[in-house]
């Protein structure tokens, strides 16, 4: 069974900071994607990739960066993080074609 | 740009009662439609997907139905049980994944 984990399940921030969200899968995915969920908006992408060093923007890249180190490991990347940023934060991986396997999601939160 | 619009935003069954989701898609390319449950606090989990080359598909208590001269797509829920009670998010994929807003559905027991 796919296992993508995210670092954090809660997180609670200050208007400023800089902000890390790590996910990991244990499948060899090579395709990787961060999402933000927000109600009456679904689920909305923010960047994703599809092999190791590589990154694409996704529909709401603005605020956000993104790090592939390793294939396993996809990082976002809060530089400055703001109160509208709030919001829950799901990873999310597949192989080729979908579909998607999720990880349990980090909701957080900026004050 | 390309979008998916997903109706009900929440919808309330009886259990035992039938509950229908519809969902529409703008981009006449796509050619892959999952559907996703996410139960309270939980991930989004695929429960059932169709692709273009097909108008229905059926698993268990689920069902889902493709018109694509209309560009839209339905999830079916039969015999609805309380478990049910969850979001559910259609979605639709051309070059990329586009995600509807969700529908709430809540099964009364």
């Amino acid at each position: 069974d796919v296992k993508v984990t995210q670092s954090s399940r809660y997180l609670v921030k200050r208007t400023g900071e800089k902000v890390f969200l790590e996910c990991v899968q244990d499948m060899d995915h090579e395709n990787m994607f961060w999402y933000r969920q927000d109600p009456g908006l679904g689920l909305r992408l923010i960047y994703f990739s599809y092999d190791v060093k590589m990154k694409e923007k996704g529909d709401i890249p603005e605020g956000y960066s993104v790090s592939r180190e390793k294939k396993e490991r996809f990082s976002l990347i809060l530089e400055s993080a703001s109160t509208n940023q709030t919001s829950m934060y799901l990873c999310a991986s597949s192989l080729g074609d979908l579909p998607l396997h999720f990880g349990n999601g980090t909701r957080l939160t900026v004050t | 740009g390309e979008n998916v619009e997903q109706h009900p935003s929440t919808l309330s069954v009886q259990e035992g009662d039938s509950a229908v989701i519809k969902c529409t898609y703008s981009d006449s390319a796509s050619n892959y439609f999952p559907w996703y449950k996410q139960e309270l606090g939980k991930r989004p989990q695929l429960i059932i997907d169709i692709r273009s080359n097909v108008g229905e598909k059926k698993d268990q208590r689920i069902a889902v139905t493709l018109n694509k001269t209309a560009k839209h797509f339905s999830l079916h829920i039969t015999e609805t049980q309380p478990e049910d009670s969850a979001v559910y998010f259609c979605a639709a994929i051309s070059d990329k994944l586009i995600f509807g807003t969700g529908t709430r559905l809540q099964v009364f027991p």
